[in-house]
């Protein structure tokens, strides 16, 4: 059984540039969530994709969006970089109605904002 | 905005001594509450998912308890090994009627374990 991947492992981008970041899931699950994590902080939870469309966003702003494809993996993408947004990004994946609701995580992405 | 929080931020414990640690989270509308230990460089590891008021979960020498009603739970770890060092996330999930299930994270504790 694979976990979850995530590429690329650090990122450097300028502010105003674009990024995407990248995750495929642990098989069998259809459900991806993503968080980022600041210095010093806890993560917090982006949105989540289920069966390719958004189900559900916590508080960030419309620049914030994602993708999810028909094999499960997804995509987080970031436009108009500002400072802030240096952190470590999360992916988790999970099964829908899973009785054990547990989201397994993959390593992150490094991204910082210059 | 949901506050989960955690305590101490970070403990040192000599190798052989058991610790336990503090995770509060809102009392309404619980849904479940997640554990999970990081190591440097890994990714997090899930421990135990937890939903019922007075849950006890055990994983090796590590166990938790669960109490919804005064939202609070604790994590137990019985004869501290080097490698128990790491970083111990709660994370709490609101009850969303089907809707997204986006996990609230405290900050978490750092347990150093010393030889």
């Amino acid at each position: 059984e694979t976990g979850v991947t995530q590429s690329p492992t650090h990122l450097i981008k300028t502010r105003g540039q674009q990024v995407t970041l990248r995750c495929s899931s642990q098989s069998g699950h259809n459900t991806v969530s993503w968080y980022q994590q600041a210095l010093g902080q806890g993560p917090q939870f982006i949105f989540q994709y289920y069966r390719e469309e958004e189900n559900g966003r916590g508080n960030f702003p419309p620049r914030f969006s994602g993708l999810q494809f028909p094999n499960y993996s997804s995509e987080l993408n970031v436009n108009a970089l500002e400072l802030d947004d240096s952190a470590l990004y999360l992916c988790a994946s999970s099964s829908a109605g899973s009785s054990t609701d547990t989201q397994y995580f993959g390593p992150g992405t490094r991204l910082t904002v210059l | 905005i949901l506050n989960v929080e955690q305590s101490p931020q970070s403990l040192h414990v000599q190798e052989g001594d058991s610790t336990n640690f503090t995770c509060s989270f809102p009392s309404s509308n619980f849904y479940a509450l997640h554990w999970y230990r990081w190591e440097t460089a890994k990714s997090p590891e899930a421990l135990f998912v937890m939903t019922l008021n007075g849950d006890e979960k055990k994983k090796g020498r590590i166990s938790a308890t669960l109490n919804t009603k005064e939202g609070y739970s604790y994590l137990y770890i019985k004869g501290s090994q080097p490698e128990d060092s790491a970083t111990y996330l709660c994370a709490f999930r609101m009850y969303s009627g089907g809707g997204a299930d986006g996990l609230t994270f405290g900050k978490g504790t750092h347990l150093i374990i010393q030889p």
